[in-house]
């Protein structure tokens, strides 16, 4: 069965830090790759997809991923974090059999941002 | 730009109540799912459906849920004996297709059991 793992649960970096959130998956081809966030009590916001193709992928708010088939990985990044980033992280994978999709989502990871 | 809309944002009921959760996918999308985030814990997958049909569902989905597309535009959830555990975030989200596309999520609907 495929899995998604986020291994950091609480992540706090500095206004103005770079941040990398990491994500693994556990898929035997490459699987459709997402970042989402979720502010408290709101809805899922898409940051950036991953179907094929260049492997650096850009998304919203100044995040960036990158695929790397060799790790199974498809870290998040954002060289300068912002005060409103805080929030709450989640990488997904997605399952396409052909008949409908079934998102993955992984335990998510926490960010706190300090002055 | 088009988006998925759930209705009603909040819902309280009582333990053994019946609940429909309403959702509007985006008009042209062909495909539909359900899913449910419990306080705290990841997103879960409930069900998808297409062509009136559920195409998978997951040990969640028991028999005290239900989905059904009553008209060209709307997409309910139904839970026919609410129980506390079944307090959750639950969101809607539809795709146009199955490959090279994402799944649109709406905002949900928290649904508290009490």
């Amino acid at each position: 069965a495929q899995s998604v793992t986020q291994p950091d649960i609480h992540i706090t970096v500095s206004e103005g830090a770079s941040l990398e959130l990491r994500c693994n998956y556990s898929y035997g081809a490459t699987p459709y790759l997402f970042w989402y966030v979720q502010s408290p009590g709101q809805g899922l916001q898409l940051l950036l997809k991953y179907f094929s193709g260049d492997t650096l992928v850009q998304g919203i708010k100044g995040f960036e991923a990158e695929f790397k088939r060799s790790q199974s990985s498809f870290n998040l990044r954002k060289p300068s974090v912002h005060w409103s980033d805080a929030a709450e992280y989640f990488c997904a994978v997605v399952l396409n059999s052909g008949g409908y999709q079934k998102v993955t989502f992984g335990t998510g990871t926490k960010l706190q941002v300090i002055p | 730009e088009p988006e998925v809309t759930q209705t009603p944002s909040h819902q309280v009921t009582q333990m053994g109540q019946e609940v429909i959760l309403r959702c509007v996918p985006i008009s042209n999308h062909l495909y539909f799912y359900w899913y449910r985030q419990i306080l705290g814990q990841k997103v879960e997958f409930l069900v998808s459906f297409y062509n009136n049909e559920i195409s998978e569902k997951s040990e969640i989905f028991d028999d005290q849920f239900s989905v059904e597309r009553p008209d060209g535009s709307n997409f309910t959830l139904k839970i026919r004996s609410t129980k506390l555990e079944d307090s959750a975030m639950y969101f809607c989200a539809s795709s146009f297709r199955t490959e090279n596309t994402e799944a649109f999520f709406g905002q949900g609907t928290r649904l508290t059991v009490v």
